[in-house]
């Protein structure tokens, strides 16, 4: 069982935006450990989405956010389209467990 | 462009020692990052298995910690997993990846990835 949560799953329509929340608690997130996140297409690698305060590798588009509040964290995914089908993960750092943790993961259904 | 190449035996037999090995091109392994272990199991989430700096120092998984080991060969740009005791429970694909060193210590984000192997484990 990850110490960070995500939902199962979120739906939305073409064009709409979501969110995908990612809880942690204050030995993770709230300790101020940055929070990042992977998109992993089906059947492929886990990619880089955003790193640190929202940060994006190049070639991802600015539809995809990430912020920060407390002991939670959340992407956004504005103008949603089909090619964003997949599952969606956050990680953090713990220091009670003392290493890199990812989240359950998201699959987000356009 | 960093690529990450993972290689290695697909079927480890209960009780056996796991051996993969990710090769790194297109940066040294001398750079300043932390070379990272992650697996997946068939149908699950991400699990963080371990990392190495260039100098040799590493960090493990806890629950993973009595059984595994992550070195790295500077000549052949190269660092590898071993894992051992293996049961049906480690059956999963192996990732290794380049781990970023953050601004702030222990905020490390992992890219690229290699392109995962099927580790089975079966007899």
């Amino acid at each position: 069982q990850s110490v960070l949560t995500q939902p199962p799953s979120v739906s939305g329509a073409p064009g709409q935006r979501v969110t995908i929340s990612c809880t942690g608690s204050s030995s993770n997130i709230g300790a101020g450990y940055d929070v990042h996140w992977y998109q992993q297409l089906p059947g492929t690698v886990p990619k880089l989405l955003i790193y640190g305060k929202n940060n994006r590798p190049s070639g991802v588009p600015d539809r995809f956010s990430g912020f920060k509040s407390d002991t939670s964290a959340s992407l956004a995914i504005t103008g949603l389209q089909a090619e964003d089908e997949a599952d969606y993960y956050c990680q953090s750092f713990d220091s009670l467990s003392g290493f890199y943790v990812f989240g359950p993961g998201t699959k987000v259904t356009v | 462009q960093v690529q990450l190449q993972e290689s290695g035996p697909g079927l480890v037999k209960p009780s056996g020692t796991l051996s993969l090995t990710c090769a790194v091109s297109g940066d040294s392994i001398s750079s300043n990052y932390w070379w990272t272990w992650v697996r997946q199991s068939p149908g699950k989430g991400l699990e963080w298995i371990g990392e190495i700096y260039e100098s040799g120092s590493t960090n493990y998984n806890p629950s993973l910690k009595s059984r595994v080991s992550i070195s790295v060969d500077k000549s052949k740009n190269q660092f590898s997993l071993q894992l051992t005791s293996v049961t049906a429970a480690d059956t999963a694909v192996y990732y290794c990846a380049r781990g970023i060193v953050g601004a702030t210590a222990s905020s490390n984000w992992f890219d690229p990835w290699g392109q995962g192997t099927l580790v089975t484990v079966s007899s």
